[in-house]
């Protein structure tokens, strides 16, 4: 497998531009995680969706971020418009917890989206 | 919110030496999982300890869990160039999701 797949790597934009960011989990993993990670900040959970559908979107900043899991093998999350404060790098990551003997909640994380704003 | 800590933020040693980090956590927990992050990429998955274990070993790393101290550690033995990277610790309880730390940068010196 070649695991989780983020496109772009890296995305440079003018503030107020839209910016889509995408995702292909692994093959088979039916949960799916957008991170943001930042120096002050720290690691983030944005939104978890488990079988496509959204679960927990508490950590979404605010209404100018949307993620959307059409199928089970991709992922967008996009910001519009997007501000300076945004910049940081966005990880997409995968699990399928009940893959093996026991619960196993192992993510796999993709390379990650660098993200400036300007 | 972040729930794990580690400790220490940064750590330097000589190759060959041991590192030794640590994990506290505030809730209970289902498991307690520890990632590695080498500059400019994702996290990879090291190892994974459940509850009602209080030691795990995989090649260098051990870890170990005190659930009634909420805290693990972990230990990388005979350190490697290579092992330079932030780490961290991801406690579960139980459901889908990870509460990451902030990580332990650690540097090792050839």
């Amino acid at each position: 497998d070649a695991g989780v797949i983020q496109s772009p790597r890296h995305e440079v934009t003018e503030m107020g531009q839209e910016v889509t960011l995408r995702c292909k989990p692994i093959s088979g993993h039916n949960s799916l995680f957008w991170y943001r990670q930042t120096m002050m900040r720290g690691l983030e959970l944005l939104i978890y969706f488990n079988n496509n559908v959204p679960i927990d979107d508490s950590g979404m900043p605010e209404d100018r971020f949307s993620a959307k899991m059409p199928n089970a093998s991709f992922s967008t999350l996009k910001i519009q418009p997007s501000e300076p404060r945004d910049s940081a790098v966005y990880f997409c990551a995968s699990s399928d917890p009940f893959s093996g003997t026991g619960f196993d909640n192992e993510q796999f994380f993709g390379p990650g989206t660098r993200l400036t704003v300007l | 919110s972040q729930q794990g800590e580690e400790d220490p933020q940064a750590l330097s040693i000589q190759e060959g030496e041991n590192a030794t980090m640590n994990c506290s956590y505030k809730t209970s927990i289902n498991n307690l999982q520890w990632y590695r992050q080498n500059s400019g990429r994702g996290l990879v998955h090291l190892i994974l300890i459940r509850s009602n274990e209080r030691e795990k070993h995989s090649g260098r790393l051990r870890v170990t869990l005190d659930t009634s101290k909420k805290s693990s550690s972990l230990l990388i033995t005979a350190s490697r160039a290579a092992d330079t990277a932030s780490y961290f610790c991801a406690s579960s309880a139980g459901s889908y999701q990870l509460t990451f730390g902030k990580g332990t940068k650690l540097s090792v010196i050839p």
